[in-house]
Protein backbone atom coordinates (compact mmCIF):
# COMPACT_ATOMS: atom_id res chain seq x y z
CA UNK A 1 0.00 0.00 0.00
CA UNK A 2 1.55 3.49 -0.62
CA UNK A 3 2.45 5.93 1.87
CA UNK A 4 1.56 9.32 1.10
CA UNK A 5 -1.67 10.87 0.09
CA UNK A 6 -1.05 14.17 -2.75
CA UNK A 7 -3.34 17.06 -2.96
CA UNK A 8 -4.77 18.20 -5.62
CA UNK A 9 -5.39 15.28 -7.72
CA UNK A 10 -5.70 17.32 -10.60
CA UNK A 11 -4.86 20.43 -11.18
CA UNK A 12 -5.38 23.06 -14.46
CA UNK A 13 -3.80 26.20 -14.48
CA UNK A 14 -3.07 28.60 -17.06
CA UNK A 15 0.53 29.38 -18.90
CA UNK A 16 2.86 31.53 -16.80
CA UNK A 17 0.91 31.18 -13.09
CA UNK A 18 2.26 28.77 -10.12
CA UNK A 19 1.45 25.34 -9.56
CA UNK A 20 1.25 23.83 -6.40
CA UNK A 21 1.23 20.19 -5.44
CA UNK A 22 1.32 18.76 -2.13
CA UNK A 23 2.29 15.65 -0.18
CA UNK A 24 1.28 13.74 3.11
CA UNK A 25 2.85 10.57 4.40
CA UNK A 26 2.87 8.69 7.40
CA UNK A 27 6.30 7.34 8.42
CA UNK A 28 9.89 8.60 9.40
CA UNK A 29 11.92 9.05 6.36
CA UNK A 30 15.50 9.39 5.03
CA UNK A 31 14.28 11.44 2.31
CA UNK A 32 11.48 12.99 -0.34
CA UNK A 33 11.83 13.27 -3.91
CA UNK A 34 9.55 14.77 -6.38
CA UNK A 35 8.99 13.04 -9.80
CA UNK A 36 7.82 13.71 -12.82
CA UNK A 37 5.43 11.35 -15.59
CA UNK A 38 4.65 12.36 -18.79
CA UNK A 39 1.81 10.20 -20.39
CA UNK A 40 3.01 6.53 -21.16
CA UNK A 41 6.36 7.39 -20.12
CA UNK A 42 8.81 6.40 -17.64
CA UNK A 43 9.51 8.60 -13.92
CA UNK A 44 11.94 11.26 -14.04
CA UNK A 45 13.61 12.34 -10.95
CA UNK A 46 13.50 16.32 -10.53
CA UNK A 47 14.72 17.26 -6.56
CA UNK A 48 15.37 15.22 -3.37
CA UNK A 49 15.21 17.33 -0.10
CA UNK A 50 15.92 15.47 2.94
CA UNK A 51 14.88 14.91 6.64
CA UNK A 52 17.32 17.26 7.79
CA UNK A 53 16.23 20.40 5.09
CA UNK A 54 13.40 22.30 5.14
CA UNK A 55 13.48 24.48 1.61
CA UNK A 56 15.22 23.83 -1.49
CA UNK A 57 15.01 24.97 -4.87
CA UNK A 58 16.06 23.90 -8.62
CA UNK A 59 15.62 26.10 -11.25
CA UNK A 60 11.71 26.69 -11.31
CA UNK A 61 11.31 24.29 -8.63
CA UNK A 62 10.80 24.97 -4.73
CA UNK A 63 10.41 22.07 -2.41
CA UNK A 64 9.46 22.52 1.29
CA UNK A 65 9.53 19.76 3.93
CA UNK A 66 7.41 19.62 7.12
CA UNK A 67 8.56 16.77 9.12
CA UNK A 68 6.66 18.04 12.14
CA UNK A 69 3.36 17.69 9.82
CA UNK A 70 5.23 14.73 7.90
CA UNK A 71 4.22 17.20 4.92
CA UNK A 72 5.87 18.42 1.17
CA UNK A 73 5.02 21.04 -0.99
CA UNK A 74 6.60 21.05 -4.59
CA UNK A 75 5.95 25.17 -6.18
CA UNK A 76 6.39 25.22 -10.19
CA UNK A 77 6.73 28.93 -10.62
CA UNK A 78 5.71 29.83 -13.88
CA UNK A 79 4.58 27.17 -15.75
CA UNK A 80 4.49 26.13 -19.22
CA UNK A 81 2.62 23.54 -21.20
CA UNK A 82 5.22 21.72 -21.39
CA UNK A 83 5.20 21.08 -17.58
CA UNK A 84 2.01 19.20 -17.88
CA UNK A 85 2.36 15.69 -16.42
CA UNK A 86 1.60 13.50 -13.42
CA UNK A 87 4.07 14.75 -10.70
CA UNK A 88 4.39 12.21 -7.87
CA UNK A 89 6.22 12.34 -4.31
CA UNK A 90 8.20 9.56 -3.09
CA UNK A 91 9.87 8.65 0.26
CA UNK A 92 12.70 7.18 0.73
CA UNK A 93 12.00 4.77 4.19
CA UNK A 94 14.85 2.13 5.61
CA UNK A 95 15.58 -0.28 3.39
CA UNK A 96 16.14 0.70 0.32
CA UNK A 97 12.76 1.53 -1.31
CA UNK A 98 10.93 4.53 -2.41
CA UNK A 99 7.00 4.63 -1.32
CA UNK A 100 4.81 6.73 -3.85
CA UNK A 101 2.01 9.12 -3.91
CA UNK A 102 -0.89 8.82 -5.80
CA UNK A 103 0.08 11.56 -7.69
CA UNK A 104 -0.95 14.91 -8.76
CA UNK A 105 -2.14 15.35 -12.81
CA UNK A 106 -0.80 18.77 -14.01
CA UNK A 107 -2.26 20.25 -16.77
CA UNK A 108 -0.68 23.71 -18.03
CA UNK A 109 -3.15 25.25 -20.72
CA UNK A 110 -1.15 27.62 -23.63
CA UNK B 1 22.15 3.27 -24.90
CA UNK B 2 22.46 5.59 -21.41
CA UNK B 3 18.95 4.83 -19.68
CA UNK B 4 17.19 1.83 -18.29
CA UNK B 5 15.92 -0.68 -20.90
CA UNK B 6 13.11 -2.47 -20.64
CA UNK B 7 11.49 -5.65 -22.86
CA UNK B 8 9.28 -6.05 -23.80
CA UNK B 9 7.49 -2.38 -24.35
CA UNK B 10 3.85 -3.78 -24.90
CA UNK B 11 2.90 -7.63 -24.03
CA UNK B 12 -0.43 -8.52 -23.95
CA UNK B 13 -1.07 -12.04 -22.59
CA UNK B 14 -3.89 -14.34 -22.39
CA UNK B 15 -4.90 -15.17 -18.61
CA UNK B 16 -3.01 -18.14 -17.02
CA UNK B 17 0.11 -17.55 -19.48
CA UNK B 18 3.46 -17.02 -17.87
CA UNK B 19 5.38 -13.89 -19.30
CA UNK B 20 8.76 -12.84 -18.52
CA UNK B 21 9.77 -8.82 -18.61
CA UNK B 22 13.50 -7.74 -19.10
CA UNK B 23 15.21 -4.69 -17.06
CA UNK B 24 19.14 -3.63 -18.70
CA UNK B 25 19.93 -0.90 -15.81
CA UNK B 26 22.73 1.50 -16.56
CA UNK B 27 26.26 0.05 -16.71
CA UNK B 28 27.67 -0.45 -13.26
CA UNK B 29 24.70 -0.06 -11.65
CA UNK B 30 24.37 -1.69 -8.10
CA UNK B 31 20.90 -1.52 -7.08
CA UNK B 32 17.96 -2.45 -9.33
CA UNK B 33 14.08 -2.13 -8.09
CA UNK B 34 11.25 -3.31 -9.87
CA UNK B 35 7.81 -1.06 -9.15
CA UNK B 36 4.36 -1.88 -10.46
CA UNK B 37 2.53 1.12 -11.22
CA UNK B 38 -1.78 0.03 -12.02
CA UNK B 39 -3.68 3.09 -14.42
CA UNK B 40 -3.80 6.02 -12.92
CA UNK B 41 -2.28 5.27 -9.29
CA UNK B 42 1.31 5.60 -8.36
CA UNK B 43 4.12 2.96 -8.53
CA UNK B 44 4.13 0.30 -6.09
CA UNK B 45 7.52 -1.38 -4.79
CA UNK B 46 7.96 -4.91 -5.95
CA UNK B 47 11.40 -5.52 -4.95
CA UNK B 48 15.02 -5.22 -4.74
CA UNK B 49 18.75 -6.02 -5.68
CA UNK B 50 21.99 -5.07 -4.69
CA UNK B 51 23.96 -6.62 -7.70
CA UNK B 52 23.10 -10.23 -7.79
CA UNK B 53 21.37 -10.00 -4.39
CA UNK B 54 17.91 -9.77 -3.90
CA UNK B 55 17.27 -8.03 -0.31
CA UNK B 56 14.03 -7.28 -0.28
CA UNK B 57 10.61 -8.96 -2.01
CA UNK B 58 8.65 -7.73 0.44
CA UNK B 59 5.96 -5.90 -2.58
CA UNK B 60 5.91 -8.98 -4.82
CA UNK B 61 1.89 -9.69 -4.22
CA UNK B 62 2.28 -13.26 -4.84
CA UNK B 63 4.18 -16.57 -4.91
CA UNK B 64 3.40 -16.31 -8.90
CA UNK B 65 5.89 -13.03 -9.17
CA UNK B 66 9.98 -14.17 -9.49
CA UNK B 67 12.10 -11.29 -9.94
CA UNK B 68 16.06 -12.27 -10.33
CA UNK B 69 19.64 -11.08 -11.13
CA UNK B 70 21.46 -13.72 -11.64
CA UNK B 71 24.93 -11.74 -12.67
CA UNK B 72 23.90 -8.55 -11.29
CA UNK B 73 23.18 -6.72 -14.07
CA UNK B 74 20.16 -7.65 -16.27
CA UNK B 75 17.46 -8.51 -14.36
CA UNK B 76 14.13 -10.27 -15.04
CA UNK B 77 10.75 -9.88 -13.53
CA UNK B 78 8.54 -13.30 -14.36
CA UNK B 79 5.04 -13.88 -13.70
CA UNK B 80 3.63 -17.07 -13.53
CA UNK B 81 -0.31 -17.96 -14.59
CA UNK B 82 -1.16 -13.97 -14.91
CA UNK B 83 -4.45 -13.09 -14.17
CA UNK B 84 -6.26 -9.70 -14.66
CA UNK B 85 -5.12 -7.80 -11.85
CA UNK B 86 -1.48 -8.29 -12.88
CA UNK B 87 -2.42 -6.07 -15.65
CA UNK B 88 -0.37 -2.93 -15.00
CA UNK B 89 2.93 -1.36 -16.11
CA UNK B 90 6.11 -2.94 -14.61
CA UNK B 91 8.83 -0.22 -14.39
CA UNK B 92 12.51 -0.89 -13.79
CA UNK B 93 14.78 1.51 -11.79
CA UNK B 94 18.71 1.42 -11.39
CA UNK B 95 21.08 3.44 -9.17
CA UNK B 96 25.05 3.44 -8.99
CA UNK B 97 24.34 3.33 -5.12
CA UNK B 98 23.89 0.27 -2.74
CA UNK B 99 21.13 1.77 -0.98
CA UNK B 100 20.23 5.50 -2.90
CA UNK B 101 17.28 6.18 -0.57
CA UNK B 102 19.86 6.92 1.93
CA UNK B 103 22.48 8.03 -0.24
CA UNK B 104 20.20 10.33 -2.05
CA UNK B 105 22.08 9.45 -5.42
CA UNK B 106 19.49 9.61 -7.93
CA UNK B 107 17.11 6.40 -9.26
CA UNK B 108 16.51 6.39 -12.77
CA UNK B 109 13.57 4.43 -14.23
CA UNK B 110 12.84 2.63 -17.50
CA UNK B 111 9.90 3.74 -19.95
CA UNK B 112 8.08 0.83 -18.40
CA UNK B 113 7.06 -2.70 -19.53
CA UNK B 114 2.82 -2.36 -20.27
CA UNK B 115 1.95 -5.92 -19.13
CA UNK B 116 -2.19 -6.40 -20.70
CA UNK B 117 -3.74 -9.85 -19.26
CA UNK B 118 -7.11 -10.46 -20.98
Amino acid sequence: SQQGEEDPQALSIQEGENATMNCSYKTSINNLQWYRQNSGRGLVHLILIRSNEREKHSGRLRVTLDTSKKSSSLLITASRAADTASYFCATAVQGGKLIFGQGTELSVKP
Amino acid sequence: GAGVSQSPRYKVAKRGQDVALRCDPISGHVSLFWYQQALGQGPEFLTYFQNEAQLDKSGLPSDRFFAERPEGSVSTLKIQRTQQEDSAVYLCASSRDRVPTVSGNTIYFGEGSWLTVV
